[in-house]
């Protein structure tokens, strides 16, 4: 695609549901980025993938968190058993490369009442 | 984990005033970006900085990456109020890419 696609750009969840986002990367890109961003801060680190093998998964927060690129293009990041504190802006970035420049989408703002 | 830390985290001018903002940490990188972050949009890339000591301009930005790759500045002369935004730097260590908490820049007419 043009762009980096994630989806839902809004999702509103109960305390204790799982939910899943969805990212849609550069087509090409090899690595893809997840980042969690609070408002007003800089992206945190969660996990990276290079194709479809996770590299670094050290920034999820804890064994809720996980992320799949099962075949190297679309990523999906799930979180089980929300909590409130979940709540944030996430956002997926792709890159040519692992150091090259990140494409961000617009990102997923998920809500847990 | 490299730790970036940038200053000031908040930065309010008036348009004209030149400005610096600041990306350091205690680790080395193989290099360095700055991103540019408006209200509601994902964060832009302004400039990949990559040797020490390097030195690039992008208009009245100025970047600078430091002799030990540890730290950058960038600097804006004569702001406007197009500058606003939030200002993230982004170290390349290892293999993957950490962002600082990034300033916040507002430029007042």
């Amino acid at each position: 695609g043009a762009g980096v696609s994630q989806s839902p750009r809004y999702k509103v969840t109960k305390r204790g549901q799982d939910v899943a986002l969805r990212c849609d990367p550069i087509s090409g890109h090899v690595s893809l980025y997840w980042y969690r961003q609070a408002l007003g801060q800089g992206p945190e680190f969660l996990t990276y993938f290079n194709y479809e093998a996770q590299q670094d998964k050290s920034g999820l927060p804890n064994d809720r968190f996980s992320a799949e690129r099962p075949e190297g293009s679309i990523s999906t990041l799930t979180i089980q058993r929300t909590e409130q504190r979940d709540s944030a802006m996430y956002r997926c970035a792709s890159s040519r490369s692992n150091t090259g420049e990140l494409f961000f989408g617009e990102g997923s703002r998920l809500t847990v009442l | 984990t490299q730790l970036l830390e940038q200053s000031p985290q908040f930065l309010s001018i008036q348009e004209g005033e030149n400005l610096t903002v600041y990306c350091n940490s205690s680790s080395v990188f193989s290099s360095l970006q700055w991103y540019r972050q408006e209200p509601g949009e994902g964060p832009v890339l302004l400039v990949t900085v990559v040797t020490g000591g390097e030195v690039k301009k992008l208009k009245r930005l100025t970047f600078q990456f430091g002799d030990a790759r540890k730290d950058s500045s960038l600097h804006i002369t004569a702001a406007q109020p197009g500058d606003t935004g939030l200002y993230l730097c982004a170290g390349v260590g290892g293999d993957d890419m950490r962002f600082g908490a990034g300033t916040r820049l507002t430029v007042k007419p």
